[in-house]
């Protein structure tokens, strides 16, 4: 089946910095990846839609500034949080679409 | 806009009892209706529906579509703790990307010995 990896799983960074988040597709090759966020018992928020080679579509009030995503491959999409702040502090799951979605395992962010 | 609302929130049964979670979804143009487990990570795929009245089944889960009624159940029969888990139901439409989602809050399952 098909195997969707993020990395890092988990990441503890301090108020103000940057952290990026990978997102690839180990056995097949996606031209389109979504990064979503999950808040605790809440459901998955789409934040955008990421296709290879183009500008991210974001989703209604999440800021492309500010959640920065890159999709330079065919198996590669990274999210880069800038100038993280506690209130980004939440689950980060990205997936990958051939014929369906395939999630990745999550990234857990916690910003201090 | 694409909505999905999921009943009910949370449950909670013995071992053995049977359960029904509900979805039903208002979304542009369906394409399909998805049903996820999610435990403590990324959500699991469990079937996809595009079809009224045709069931799909896997061991002691099955799912069912109408698409009149706009709405879709997952069955559980003698549930298991291992089945202890969120479900997400999600549609897909033909706004927008063509694999974009639109998920619900989730039923929270919990299966107690």
């Amino acid at each position: 089946g098909a195997v969707v990896s993020q990395h890092p799983s988990w990441v503890i960074c301090k108020s103000g910095t940057s952290v990026k988040i990978e997102c690839r597709s180990l056995d097949f090759q996606a031209t389109t990846m979504f990064w979503y966020r999950q808040f605790p018992k809440q459901s998955l928020m789409l934040m955008a839609t990421s296709n290879e080679g183009s500008k991210a579509t974001y989703e209604q009030g999440v800021e492309k500034d500010k959640f920065l995503i890159n999709h330079a491959s065919l198996t590669l999409s990274t999210l880069t949080v800038t100038s993280a702040h506690p209130e980004d502090s939440s689950f980060y799951i990205c997936s990958a679409a051939d014929t369906e979605q395939f999630f990745g395992p999550g990234t857990r962010l916690t910003v201090l | 806009e694409d909505k999905v609302v999921q009943s009910p929130l949370s449950l909670v049964v013995h071992e053995g009892d049977t359960v029904t979670l509900n979805c039903s979804y208002e979304v542009t143009n369906f394409r399909s209706l998805l049903w996820y487990k999610q435990e403590k990570k990324a959500p699991t795929f469990l079937f996809m529906l595009t079809s009224s009245g045709i069931e799909k089944k896997s061991g002691r889960l099955s799912s069912i579509l109408d698409k009149k009624e706009l709405f879709s159940i997952l069955n559980i029969t003698a549930t298991q703790t291992g089945d202890s888990a969120v479900y997400l139901c999600a549609v897909r439409g033909s706004g927008g990307s063509n694999y974009k989602l639109t998920f619900g809050k989730g039923t929270l399952l919990t299966v107690n010995p």
